[in-house]
């Protein structure tokens, strides 16, 4: 079956520091991938994604490429800021005829001023 | 601007009491989702409806049921509120196959606790 792994958190980094946060995937076929940001105390909100092996998909300064050789898609910024502070989830869509998406667990982003 | 609204952001109930949340799309969307979210577990998914009047149990549906009477609007209840259901509560809604491009919206979640 389809499956999400995520960089383990929290993570703690600097105001302005590059960050990376891993995320692997199990799947048949050509999923979709889509990663999701929740900020405290709201509900999750798309913040990117990519339907195909090599998109890249980007959106307020993150971005991501579907790397279908390595079976990745992990998040990348170049340079936090304090309001980035939140959990980041990695998600995959089957290109089948699943009606549901697949998450991984979350990782917890903090940025110090 | 499309939305799923929940109607509570915030609930406390006492231990015994039935309790609805309410979850509604304007997105006419087919497939709406109940998920848990509780620290270090991730999102759980409690159960699901792939459109009026039909649901499916997801990973942790005991002691929770849900009603989809009309297809914008995707109630659950829990039967006889337990402290151990305190919780965030997020409901989603997709169209009917999201995993194409379209992914989930979400809720802003209702934070429910049972004392």
């Amino acid at each position: 079956g389809n499956s999400v792994t995520q960089m383990e958190g929290p993570v703690t980094l600097s105001e302005e520091a590059f960050l990376t946060i891993n995320c692997t995937y199990t799947a048949t076929g050509y999923p979709s991938l889509f990663w999701y940001v929740q900020y405290p105390g709201e509900g999750l909100q798309l913040l990117l994604k990519a339907t195909k092996a090599d998109d890249k998909g980007s959106n307020k300064g993150f971005e991501a490429t579907y790397r279908k050789e390595t079976t990745s898609f992990h998040l990348e910024k170049g340079s936090v800021q304090v309001s980035d502070s939140a959990v980041y989830f990695c998600a995959l869509g089957s290109s089948g005829s699943a009606r549901q998406l697949t998450f991984g667990s979350g990782t917890q982003l903090t940025v110090l001023p | 601007d499309v939305k799923v609204t929940q109607s509570s952001r915030y609930l406390v109930k006492r231990t015994g009491e039935k309790v609805f949340l309410e979850c509604v799309q304007d997105m006419d969307h087919e497939n709406m989702f109940w998920y848990r979210q509780d620290p270090g577990l991730g999102l759980r998914l409690i159960y699901f409806s792939y459109d009026v009047k039909m649901k499916e149990k997801g990973d942790i549906p005991e002691g929770y049921s849900v009603s989809r009477e009309k297809k914008e609007r995707f109630s659950l209840i829990l039967e006889s509120a337990s402290t151990n259901q305190t919780s965030m509560y997020l409901c989603a809604s997709s169209p009917q196959l999201p995993g194409t491009d379209y992914g989930y919206t979400f809720g802003s979640g209702t934070r429910l606790t049972v004392v």
